[in-house]
């Protein structure tokens, strides 16, 4: 199956710094790529739908000054989390699907990466 | 908000057992995903049923979906420990470009 990689797996860093997530389809090209949070013991909430070549879609309620999503080729989008606090410790995961004809495929996970900030 | 709500929330069961967790959502879709999630992992997909199938299998799985309920199955047959995890069932709705709305999950624990 097709394979998305994130990077890092996890981070540490201090409140009021930023930090940047890398979410890579490794053996196809994903025009899309989608953004999800998951607080722990809760479900995956889609943060933001991330487009090739113009801006991200944000959800309701998601402050798209605060996570910078950038697609700028066809295989990479990343997320920065800006100005991080305590609040924005959570686990972050992306996903992208194919085209298969004119449907998409099941989405493919990153790892994730588990973002603390202290 | 999320589009699915799943039952149970969590499920203890010995191996060899059977496992049901049923999920039902609110809208038109055009597919219902499940995925499996190992604590402080990425998902995994397990299966995709299209909104014109009833039912389908993958090894020991084996999914239902229902459209004039807006609900659907997945079974575990003869867990193993290794099937330990949470299960989510995840919904691609019409038109949204395959961007996928979640449940809240089964935590499935299967003891030895």
């Amino acid at each position: 199956g097709a394979v998305v990689s994130q990077h890092p797996s996890w981070v540490i860093c201090k409140s009021g710094t930023s930090v940047k997530i890398e979410c890579r389809s490794l053996d196809f090209q994903a025009t899309t790529m989608f953004w999800y949070r998951q607080f722990p013991k809760q479900s995956l909430m889609l943060m933001a739908t991330s487009n090739e070549g113009s801006k991200a879609t944000y959800e309701q309620g998601v402050e798209k000054d605060k996570f910078l999503i950038n697609h700028a080729s066809l295989t990479l989008s990343t997320l920065t989390v800006t100005s991080a606090h305590p609040e924005d410790s959570s686990f972050y995961i992306c996903s992208a699907s194919k085209w298969q004809g004119t449907s998409r495929t099941e989405a493919f996970f990153g790892q994730g990466t588990r973002l603390t900030v202290v | 908000s999320q589009q699915g709500e799943e039952d149970p929330q969590a499920l203890s069961i010995q191996e060899g057992e059977n496992a049901t967790m049923n999920c039902s959502y609110k809208t038109s879709i055009n597919n219902l995903q499940w995925y499996r999630q190992n604590s402080g992992r990425g998902l995994v997909h397990l299966i995709l049923i299209r909104s014109n199938e009833r039912e389908k299998h993958s090894g020991r799985l084996r999914v239902t979906l229902d459209t004039s309920k807006k609900s659907s199955s997945l079974l575990i047959t003869a867990s193993r420990a290794a099937d330990t995890a949470s299960y989510f069932c995840a919904t691609v709705l019409t038109d949204s470009w395959g961007k996928l709305q979640f449940g809240a999950g089964t935590q499935v624990v299967v003891t030895p």
